[in-house]
C-alpha cells in the first residue's frame, strides 16, 4: 500500500535527551514537511524539504533538527533546546506543488 | 498573527442538524484544501478549491470559495456521528510551503 509512516506512535523523553521520530513515504514525492500540532493551534510547519539533501526551517524549526539523504525518509531530531517538546507530531508529504499534503498517522511526544 | 482564521472554533451538532464551518484569509487565496482528523490521527484529506465561486461536494460536505478568493466555507447536511472530529482549512504560501487555520472541532449530541 502506499502512504506514510511514522514511528514510533508514542515516544517518551527524559530531560537533555535528544529523540528521533521517524516518517517514511513510498508516494515517490519529492516535498516532505514536518508540523506540530498543539492543542488550540492548529499546525506549525517545522521544517519542510523540496529535494534530498536540501532542507529549509519553517516558522518554529529552533530546537528542532532534520536530514533528507533519502528521498523516502524525513527525520526529524527533537534536541534537549527544545523546551516544550510535549507535543503530537505530523509528517507530510506532497507530490507537485497545488496537489494535496498526505499524512501520516502522527507520533505523540511526552516528556518525563 | 493568523494567517488563516477558523470559525467556530467547536460546536456541539444535534444529529440531522445542518452546519457551516468559515475559514477566512487577509489574503487572496491561491489553493484552499479542507481536511478532516480524527483525535490523535493523522489528516484526511476531503476537497480542494482553486478558482474563484468554485463549490465542491462529496457525500454530504460541500466546500465553497468565495469570488474574492478569500473565504470558503465548509457545510455539512444531516450531520452523523461519523462526521465528529476535527476540520481544518490549509492554504498554499510561496516556495511549496503550506499554511494551517486553528481547526474546529464537531462534536455530535443525539
Amino acid at each position: 500500500d502506499g502512504g506514510i509512516t511514522q514511528s514510533p506512535k508514542y515516544l517518551f523523553r527524559k530531560e537533555g535527551q535528544n529523540v528521533t521520530l521517524s516518517c517514511e513515504q513510498n508516494l515517490n514525492h519529492d516535498a516532505m514537511y514536518w508540523y506540530r500540532q498543539d492543542p488550540g493551534q492548529g499546525l506549525r510547519l517545522i521544517y519542510y524539504s523540496q529535494i534530498v539533501n536540501d532542507f529549509q526551517k519553517g516558522d518554529i524549526a529552533e530546537g528542532y533538527s532534520v536530514s533528507r539523504e533519502k528521498k523516502e525518509s524525513f527525520p526529524l531530531t527533537v534536541t534537549s533546546a527544545q523546551k516544550n517538546p510535549t507535543a503530537f507530531y505530523l509528517c507530510a508529504s506532497r507530490g507537485q506543488p497545488g496537489e494535496t499534503q498526505y499524512f501520516g498517522p502522527g507520533t505523540r511526544l511526552l516528556v518525563l | 498573527s493568523q494567517e488563516l482564521e477558523q470559525s467556530p472554533q467547536s460546536l456541539i451538532v444535534q444529529e440531522g442538524k445542518n452546519l457551516t464551518i468559515n475559514c477566512t484569509s487577509s489574503k487572496t487565496l491561491y489553493g484552499l484544501y479542507w481536511y478532516k482528523q480524527k483525535y490523535g490521527e493523522g489528516l484526511i484529506f476531503l476537497m480542494m478549491l482553486q478558482k474563484g465561486g468554485e463549490e465542491k461536494s462529496h457525500e454530504k460536505i460541500t466546500a465553497k470559495l468565495d469570488e474574492k478568493k478569500q473565504q470558503s466555507s465548509l457545510q455539512i447536511t444531516a450531520y452523523q456521528p461519523s462526521h465528529a472530529g476535527i476540520y481544518l482549512c490549509g492554504a498554499d504560501r510561496t516556495g511549496n510551503q503550506f499554511y494551517f487555520g486553528t481547526g474546529t472541532s464537531l462534536t455530535v449530541i443525539p
